[in-house]
């Protein structure tokens, strides 16, 4: 069975870092497309990263140079490093594979001072 | 980037009764493989996403067929049959195949 577990957010002030992890079993994350999705309080869903099984990296503008997605294959675990946060970062981050084929229940980052 | 386009934003509906709901997208969702990565997701009131329906109406693994997708290019429908108490939440079109990958608005399904 698939499960995707996110661990790491938190209530943290602008400016600082802050990483998440997504702890995977029942597949390889290596081996897969892994997203973060994050969904502001009360708002739509936003991809900000994808990393391909050739380890491919993608990000949206809006976190583009402050945002790292990355993933440990010996611990089969993806991961979002997230610096100089901002207000507008705060919402529920969501890990998912394969193209949204599973999610897991999500860690909320609040940004605020 | 791919803007989707869902309407209606907020659909109510009748136990029993039939929903659509549309997606368009503002450039063609055919990928150079083929594929069109379009697919639906289901978020229900205080739960994650879960996808419905992946690369226009391939259903996944445990979903009531009673929920089905077509479409193509840039005009994408999802169809829910029969609307049941457990389908009330927000649906979201996605599409994966340009960068960045990019969802609809969403639509909010509710019980009459």
């Amino acid at each position: 069975e698939v499960q995707l577990v996110e661990t790491g957010g938190g209530l943290i002030q602008p400016g600082v870092s802050l990483r998440l992890s997504c702890a995977a079993s029942g597949f390889t994350v290596s081996d897969s497309y892994m997203a973060w999705v994050r969904q502001a309080p009360g708002k739509g869903l936003e991809c900000v990263s994808v990393i391909n099984p050739g380890g491919t990296t993608y990000y949206a503008d809006s976190v583009k140079g402050r945002f790292t997605i990355s993933r440990d294959s010996s611990k089969n675990t993806l991961y979002l490093q997230m610096n100089s946060l901002r207000a507008e970062d705060t919402a529920v981050y969501y890990c998912a594979v394969g193209g949204g084929r599973n999610w897991g229940q999500g860690t909320l980052v609040t940004v605020s001072s | 980037d791919v803007v989707m386009t869902q309407s209606p934003l907020s659909l109510p509906v009748t136990l029993g009764q039939s929903a659509s709901i549309s997606c368009r997208s503002s450039q063609s969702l055919v990928s150079s493989d083929g594929n069109t990565y379009l697919h639906w997701f289901q978020q229900r009131p205080g739960q994650s996403p879960g996808r419905l329906i992946y690369k226009v109406s391939n259903r996944d693994s445990g979903v009531p067929d009673r929920f089905s997708g077509s479409g193509s290019g840039t005009d994408f429908t999802l169809e829910i049959s029969r609307v049941e108490a457990e389908d009330v939440g927000v649906y979201y079109c996605m599409q994966s195949t340009h960068w960045p990958w990019t969802f609809g608005q969403g639509t909010k399904v509710e019980i009459k």
